[in-house]
């Protein structure tokens, strides 16, 4: 069974600029789970879809990130404009549905801001 | 205090030693408890999930949960090098509809050869 995908692995930007990443979920998989990890701390949930739909974004900092999940499958998160802060892994997970189901995570995007 | 305290480390072991990483946490609605383990540059991988309190052994692994002292546990039995990495543990509410998890910052742990 494959993992979840993600891409690209490395990016490295100016502040100010845009950056998008892209989440492909394990296949059946109905809940997608975006993830900050800041260097030396634990994944912080930014956003979590079930299906196409957003089920919690409240720790999203909505002036500057946006993420979208359509169809139900693929996801991409976006940040615009980039401040030096937003340096960190992002990582997606999946799981079967919501609740207590293992959530499986992706590799993760690093993302240095300059 | 933040929800979920973890000790970073660096832990550094010898090969064959026993571990024992902990964390603890301040929300009692907490009643999942997992480890995950994270190699460097990859993604975490569940290691251990236990419901409520008690133990849950799997091979070298052991969690315990003690929700009394709001207290969790993992131990590593004859630790190997390919042991090495960070572990986080994570909990979550059950019910609350999103469950989402809390992670701890994660523990640094070395095996020596």
């Amino acid at each position: 069974e494959a993992g979840v995908a993600q891409s690209p692995r490395y990016k490295i930007i100016e502040k100010r600029q845009s950056v998008a990443f892209w989440c492909n979920p394990i296949s059946g998989h109905a809940t997608l789970y975006w993830y900050q990890q800041i260097l030396g701390q634990g994944p912080k949930l930014l956003i979590q879809f079930q299906n196409n739909g957003v089920v919690d974004d409240s720790q999203l900092p909505k002036d500057r990130f946006s993420a979208e999940r359509l169809k139900g499958v693929d996801s991409t998160l976006k940040i615009q404009p980039a401040k030096l802060e937003d340096s960190a892994v992002y990582l997606c997970a999946s799981s079967l549905a919501r609740g207590t189901d293992t959530q499986y995570f992706g590799p993760g995007t690093r993302l240095t801001v300059l | 205090q933040k929800e979920v305290e973890q000790d970073p480390g660096p832990l550094s072991v010898p090969e064959g030693a026993i571990v024992s990483l902990n964390c603890t946490y301040s929300n009692s609605a907490f009643q999942y408890f997992m480890w995950y383990r994270q190699y460097s540059r990859k993604g975490p991988e569940l290691l251990m999930y236990t419901y409520s309190s008690g133990n849950k052994e799997d091979g070298r692994f052991t969690a315990q949960v003690d929700k009394s002292s709001k207290y969790i546990s993992l131990f590593i039995r004859d630790s190997q090098p390919s042991d090495s990495a960070t572990y986080l543990c994570a909990m979550s509410v059950p019910n609350s509809g999103n469950t989402p998890l809390v992670f701890g910052k994660g523990t640094r742990l070395s095996v020596i050869a």
